[in-house]
């Protein structure tokens, strides 16, 4: 089936750690996205790709990083400058033509112990 | 800047009863989308609908329905005979382009809809 798949799904980090965190889609679409989730907020975006080997910042991109070497894939990395990384974080992507919408994946609940 | 609110953080309802949810955006831009998404507790979100700022005819598909009204900057879902199955949270989101943009999209912080049996 196609879809965007996120792993894992639950990721415990100590604080001072990198951590890495993975969409997948198979549905070829072009652009991607990554959101954060707080608790009782909406979702604010954190880096975008509309092609491979190009990435922009979002609203809220210090302490984080991503890579677009693949069409399906855009690894995460939450690095340890990010002072609050104890969040949901959803993935998201889409085809490149006008009437097409976002999709996200199931998300990743990223903790810090 | 764009911005979207959502007054009601939660709202409880018994089943079968018909409930809004509230949507307030805000925009500079003549040419906007807005969009309502769900988020059941599996935490994916699933699009329901995307509306451009030009359309303000009303939509319906089955037990859900929409009231884009851009005089008071507002897009309201109304699901009628409601169904634990609907108990969420429902996203309301706002962007310059028809796919939410090439830089995203911009939500509100969300209404959480419980159905009570």
């Amino acid at each position: 089936d196609g879809g965007i798949t996120q792993s894992p799904k639950y990721l415990f980090r100590k604080e001072g750690q990198n951590v890495t965190l993975s969409c997948e889609q198979n549905l070829n679409h072009d652009a991607m996205y990554w959101y954060r989730q707080d608790p009782g907020q909406g979702l604010r975006l954190i880096y975008y790709s509309q092609i491979v080997n190009d990435f922009q910042k979002g609203d809220i991109a210090e302490g984080y990083s991503v890579s677009r070497e693949k069409k399906e894939s855009f690894p995460l990395t939450v690095t340890s400058a990010q002072k609050n990384p104890t969040a949901f974080y959803l993935c998201a992507s889409r085809l490149d033509r006008v009437d097409q919408p976002q999709h996200f994946g199931d998300g990743t609940r990223l903790s810090i112990l | 800047a764009q911005k979207v609110t959502q007054a009601q953080t939660e709202i409880s309802v018994v089943e079968k009863e018909d409930v809004t949810l509230d949507c307030v955006y805000e925009t500079r831009d003549t040419t906007y989308y807005l969009f309502w998404y769900k988020q059941p507790p599996s935490g994916e979100l699933v699009f329901l609908i995307r509306r451009n700022s030009f359309d303000e005819q009303n939509e319906i598909s089955g037990r859900y329905s929409w009231n884009f009204q851009k005089s008071t900057s507002s897009f309201n879902f109304t699901i009628t005979a409601s169904q634990v199955v609907d108990s969420a949270v429902y996203f309301c989101a706002l962007s310059e382009s028809p796919g939410g943009g090439a830089d995203g999209l911009t939500f509100g912080k969300g209404t959480h809809l419980i159905i009570q049996p």
